[in-house]
């Protein structure tokens, strides 16, 4: 178990550029889960993947935001055009199936925007 | 909607005394309940789970929760602090809709006094 992994840990952007983070999950999890995270509070849902499917989305998730996660394996975050709004920890966290199997997080990812 | 409440954002105690971060839950079927602890800079990790084999819940690091179905409650305990207890403590709920995921509480901050 390397557990989870997410990269970059940091990320500095300019209001209006792109930008794209990656979650390699605990390789037997098949399900995976983005957060967001800000000063104060707790996480907040965005997406979740079982396997290669995206299964629900957030109304936090404006059309700026899209996740992948081909073959089921690693997955990626991208905003476009970002907003200070955006300022955040992104947190990537994965499971295994059934209802009470918690969740694993990675150390996130922390953007700002400027 | 499932969801948590916990009560107070902040926490204060001297290190050897009691710890007690509370937590409320609302939920129409029996929960899944989760604590989680997040130091600086890092992700959340597991401290424990309720999944109706006990009401009360021994975890990590000498915490323990009680489930009170009558009070709606699942509050964190600790006889005695120690000073590498200061971290921000969650409290969770796996969501009854597809996907299971979980909703965290706000937070409570722990400080530990010398």
């Amino acid at each position: 178990d390397t557990g989870v992994s997410q990269n970059p840990r940091h990320k500095i952007t300019k209001r209006g550029q792109n930008v794209t983070f990656r979650c390699d999950p605990i390789s037997e999890h098949n399900r995976l889960y983005w957060y967001r995270q800000t000063l104060g509070q707790g996480p907040e849902f965005l997406t979740y993947f079982q396997n290669e499917a995206q299964l629900e989305k957030s109304r936090l998730l404006s059309d700026r935001f899209s996740a992948e996660r081909p073959k089921g394996s690693f997955s990626t975050l991208e905003i476009q055009r970002t907003e200070q709004g955006d300022s955040a920890m992104y947190l990537c966290a994965s499971r295994l199936d059934g209802e009470n199997s918690p969740l694993h997080f990675g150390n996130g990812t922390r953007l700002t925007v400027t | 909607a499932q969801s948590v409440t916990q009560l107070g954002s902040h926490v204060s105690v001297s290190e050897g005394a009691l710890v007690l971060l509370r937590c409320n839950y609302s939920s129409s079927v029996p929960p899944y309940l989760f604590w989680y602890v997040q130091y600086p800079n890092q992700g959340l990790q597991l401290l424990l789970k309720y999944t109706s084999a006990a009401t009360l819940v021994k975890g990590i690091n000498g915490f323990e929760a009680e489930f009170k179905k009558s009070e709606t409650s699942f509050h964190l305990t600790k006889p005695s602090a120690h000073m590498s207890d200061a971290a921000e403590y969650f409290c969770a709920v796996v969501g009854n809709t597809g996907g299971f995921k979980t909703i965290f509480g706000a937070g409570t901050r722990l400080f530990v006094k010398a």
